[in-house]
């Protein structure tokens, strides 16, 4: 079964340091979405991404987040400068262009630890 | 700004005891209601559309049933395989309507 694969399983930094999450989403799909889950919280839409740019963003994603298609395969997060609330699971997720808008495929996450 | 409230938090049932969970929203025009399931450690894995009052989905021992204020995952005989995490996520039409809204979920635990 197709599945949406996430790198790294677990990543840890220092406060102000550059992070790169990547994920590989299923091959035909079209439409690709960054959620994160703070401990105990509640998954949060961060950005939807859509034939090379930006669909729809959160106030969440900020100037310090951006988000790149760099191939066919890959799509990856990155935070700038890492904040001590940037502490969380981090979600990829993508969608076949004939599905509706909300039956996504999520990846198993990155959890991404700020000292 | 769309709103989505899980209830209850927890819950623990035997093996065979049928239960609903509930979700109650409120969105600036639904189009979609979804059900998820997340287990430890994992993503959230798709279970269900709904898109207007009155639908009805149904998967082994799970059916979502949706009104116009709020949505229900009826668990019918579960089994020791059902605990999880249920969440529920409304799409409305803020924004460009790409982002869905999840409430906190409902923690399942089905005992032998």
């Amino acid at each position: 079964e197709p599945e949406v694969t996430q790198t790294p399983s677990h990543q840890v930094t220092q406060m102000g340091q550059e992070v790169i999450l990547r994920c590989v989403p299923i091959s035909n799909h079209l439409y690709f979405y960054w959620y994160r889950q703070i401990l105990g919280q509640k998954v949060e839409f961060l950005v939807s991404f859509y034939n090379n740019e930006i669909s729809e963003k959160s106030e969440i994603f900020d100037d310090q987040f951006s988000v790149e298609r760099p191939d066919g395969s890959n799509f990856t997060l990155k935070i700038r400068s890492t904040k001590l609330e940037d502490s969380a699971m981090y979600f990829c997720a993508s969608r076949a262009e004939l599905a509706a808008t909300g039956e996504l495929f999520f990846g198993e996450g990155s959890r991404l630890t700020v000292l | 700004e769309d709103q989505v409230t899980q209830s209850p938090e927890a819950l623990r049932l035997q093996e065979g005891e049928s239960s609903s969970l509930n979700c109650s929203y409120t969105v600036s025009g639904l189009r979609g209601l979804f059900w998820y399931r997340q287990d430890p450690g994992k993503g959230p894995e798709f279970l269900f559309t709904l898109y207007s009052a009155g639908e009805e989905k149904e998967k082994e021992r799970l059916k979502a049933t949706l009104t116009k204020k709020e949505s229900f995952l009826h668990i019918t005989a579960p089994k020791p395989e059902d605990s999880a995490t249920y969440l529920c996520a409304v799409r409305g039409i803020t924004g460009g309507g790409n982002k869905l809204t999840f409430g906190t979920g409902t923690q399942l635990k089905v005992e032998l």
